[in-house]
């Protein structure tokens, strides 16, 4: 089975600080990798994702994440955060190919609060 | 307008009680997912259909139960087999084809009496 770590579990920071949040994932073959956010009292949305191709994906209000196949990571990254980005992230897998087509793994979540 | 809803926003179950959590979409999907978060876990899939009438257990499935008569309908029953039913539920489902993205619903709080 696959597995994501999210190595942050809360995350503090000021506004128009940088942002990166971690997230490592152990499988070994083709792997579509995606960033949900969670407003408070709101759906969970997807943030960005990436399939194929340009490992660097941006995504929705700013934010990118890079892929890098030989760390197993998708680090999810922001220039200079906002007081309305406070929310919880979470990274998650999914493998393409095989039986559990469509399932995706998700990390713990990490709780950003950005103070203004 | 399209979507996933889930009813109803929040749910209490009694002791030995079963309870059924509703999910219906309108966005021509055919998989669908019914994920549990609790705090500092993330998302635990419970159960996933890819089709009408056929379904799969998750990774924390014992407890629980689902049906899938219908392409719009996923419901998920919380019985009373689940010794710890506390926490939120979400419900999801996926596009088809090479866009794997799986959208979701608002939720389902339940708590225990």
């Amino acid at each position: 089975a696959q597995s994501v770590s999210q190595h942050n579990h809360h995350v503090i920071l000021s506004e128009a600080a940088s942002l990166e949040l971690g997230c490592n994932y152990s499988y070994g073959g083709t792997v579509n990798l995606f960033w949900y956010v969670q407003y408070p009292g709101q759906h969970l949305q997807l943030l960005l994702k990436y399939f194929s191709g340009d490992p660097l994906v941006k995504g929705i209000k700013g934010f990118e994440a890079e892929f890098i196949k030989s760390k197993f990571s998708f680090n999810l990254r922001k220039p200079s955060v906002q007081w309305s980005d406070t929310a919880e992230y979470f990274c998650a897998v999914n493998a393409p190919r095989g039986s559990t087509l469509g399932r995706l793994y998700f990390g713990r979540g990490t709780q950003l609060t950005v103070w203004p | 307008d399209g979507g996933i809803t889930q009813s109803p926003k929040y749910l209490f179950r009694k002791e030995g009680q079963n309870v059924t959590l509703s999910c219906e979409q309108n966005l021509n999907h055919d998989a669908m997912y019914w994920y549990r978060q609790d705090p500092g876990q993330g998302l635990r899939l419970i159960y996933y259909s890819q089709i009408v009438n056929d379904f799969q257990k998750g990774d924390i499935a014992e407890g629980y139960s689902v049906s899938r008569e219908k392409k719009e309908s996923f419901p998920l029953t919380v019985t009373s087999a689940q010794k710890n039913p506390t926490a939120f539920y979400l419900c999801a489902s996926r596009t088809g084809g090479a866009l794997n993205i799986q959208y979701f619903g608002a939720g389902t709080r339940l708590s225990v009496l």
